[in-house]
């Protein structure tokens, strides 16, 4: 079954312990993205990455890392989480197409999400 | 500026009844994409509909129809009929064709069926 799959699904942490939200897909999408979503404040892009070890800033990463070490996996990486990293996480893949600089990028499938408490 | 508008915070109707859920959307751009999401109370996002600015024809799948009005820069979502399963939260998007390919939501339409 094609699909994005998230982990953990909920999490509780304290403030300052590092933790990984992994997020993997088995439909070799080349773009991967993580969003938050926030009440009043709707999903804002995290990071996103185009392929295997190309990833960039979205419009909110402050605090947060991603790798792209392989096709199929994008984790996202809370160094030292705070109070205010308390969100919902989804993470979303599609397919590229074109060559690049038009590439467009298919539907964005995502993740069942993540609720992240962090007290 | 690229920017989605779901005016309706929250609809309530009585099963059976139809219901339309409106989408309004600014873009400079002349080749952009929409999309309707489905987000139930379980909380995951589910893909409905995609669309492409060169393709102004509704859409039909079952109960659900979209009405993609260029003119007025609308994509507009009908169900019909609806069932109480249709309740959740419903977020029209558009896709920001720079290099992020980030999708811009809208605030989303918290649906609510009534038995």
């Amino acid at each position: 079954e094609a699909q994005v799959t998230q982990n953990p699904r909920y999490l509780i942490t304290v403030t300052g312990k590092k933790l990984t939200v992994t997020c993997s897909q088995n439909m070799n999408h080349e773009y991967m993205s993580w969003y938050r979503q926030d009440p009043g404040l709707g999903l804002r892009q995290i990071y996103y990455s185009m392929n295997v070890e190309v990833t960039d800033k979205g419009d909110v990463p402050e605090g947060y890392k991603v790798s792209r070490k392989e096709k199929r996996n994008f984790p996202l990486i809370l160094e030292s989480p705070s109070p205010n990293q308390t969100s919902l996480y989804f993470c979303a893949s599609s397919l590229m197409r074109g060559r690049s600089p038009g590439f467009i990028t298919d539907t964005q499938y995502f993740g069942p999400g993540t609720r992240l408490t962090v007290l | 500026a690229q920017k989605v508008t779901q005016a309706q915070t929250e609809i309530s109707v009585v099963e059976k009844e139809d219901v339309t859920l409106d989408c309004v959307y600014e873009t400079r751009d002349t080749t952009y994409y929409l999309f309707w999401y489905k987000q139930p109370p379980s909380g995951e996002l589910v893909f409905l509909i995609r669309r492409n600015s060169f393709d102004e024809q509704n859409e039909i799948s079952g109960r659900y129809s979209w009405n993609f009005q260029k003119s007025t820069s609308s994509f507009n979502f009908t169900i019909t009929a609806s069932q109480v399963v249709d309740s959740a939260v419903y977020f029209c998007a558009l896709l920001w064709m720079d290099s992020s390919y980030k999708l811009i939501f809208g605030s989303g339409t918290r649906l609510l069926v009534r038995p």
